[in-house]
């Protein structure tokens, strides 16, 4: 497609369930990042891809969280057990990058975003 | 601390006034900064980004940085009311990952 795709674009779920989230990068497009964005606040960085290499996850707030994808192409994040602090946008960005040249363009592509409401 | 830091606003400038938007950054690791535009409900978009220090001028807007000082800003001149929207400064360190500030919301008076 011409753009990041994120699937659901709105989620409402139980406290306690689990819940998958979609993402498919441009074409191409090497690296991928998920974002969590709470009402009003900044971007928070949850988990970035970079080709094989293995992923840093070290923005992913608790075990509750995995993500996982496949070569360079669809990502999804899981998040298990939900709590009602899960509530968020759940932003996907995906980024052009072909080698270390473009280091100091990192320019992210961002998908609409899944809604998640805990209830 | 957080890794970026942005003047909290929200800001409100008349239309036709220069926006100005401030961000500080903790890493000095830090090579390169971008500018996002965030509309209510919608997903940020890249309207610039600079790595040398200096200014960086792309039509109404005019980035600066200072690695000294750990400083990136943004100018907006003869603000228009669709530039309207939060603003989100993003530093990037050797490991490639950004780091956002939490926004500036900026609202241009008619």
């Amino acid at each position: 497609g011409a753009g990041v795709s994120q699937s659901p674009s709105n989620k409402v779920t139980e406290k306690g369930k689990d819940v998958e989230l979609r993402c498919d990068p441009i074409s191409g497009h090497t690296a991928l990042y998920w974002y969590r964005q709470r009402l009003g606040q900044g971007l928070e960085f949850l988990i970035y891809f970079q080709g094989n290499s293995a992923p840093d996850k070290s923005g992913l707030p608790s075990d509750r969280f995995s993500a996982e994808r496949t070569g360079e192409s669809v990502s999804t994040l899981t998040i298990q057990r939900t709590q009602q602090e899960d509530s968020a946008v759940y932003l996907c960005a995906s980024s052009p990058r072909t080698g270390e040249a473009s280091i100091v363009n990192e320019k992210l592509f961002f998908g609409s975003g899944t809604q998640l409401s805990v209830l | 601390q957080k890794e970026v830091e942005q003047n909290s606003g929200p800001l409100s400038v008349p239309e036709g006034a220069i926006a100005s938007l401030n961000c500080t950054y903790s890493d000095r690791g830090s090579q390169s900064f971008f500018w996002y535009r965030q509309y209510s409900g919608k997903s940020p978009e890249l309207i610039m980004f600079i790595y040398s220090n200096g200014d960086k001028e792309d039509g109404r807007f005019t980035a600066q940085l200072n690695k000294a000082s750990q400083y990136v800003s943004l100018l907006i001149r003869d603000s228009q009311p669709s530039d309207s929207a939060t603003y989100l400064c993003a530093g990037q360190t050797n490991d490639y990952k950004l780091s956002f500030g939490a926004g500036t919301t900026v609202t241009v008076r008619a």
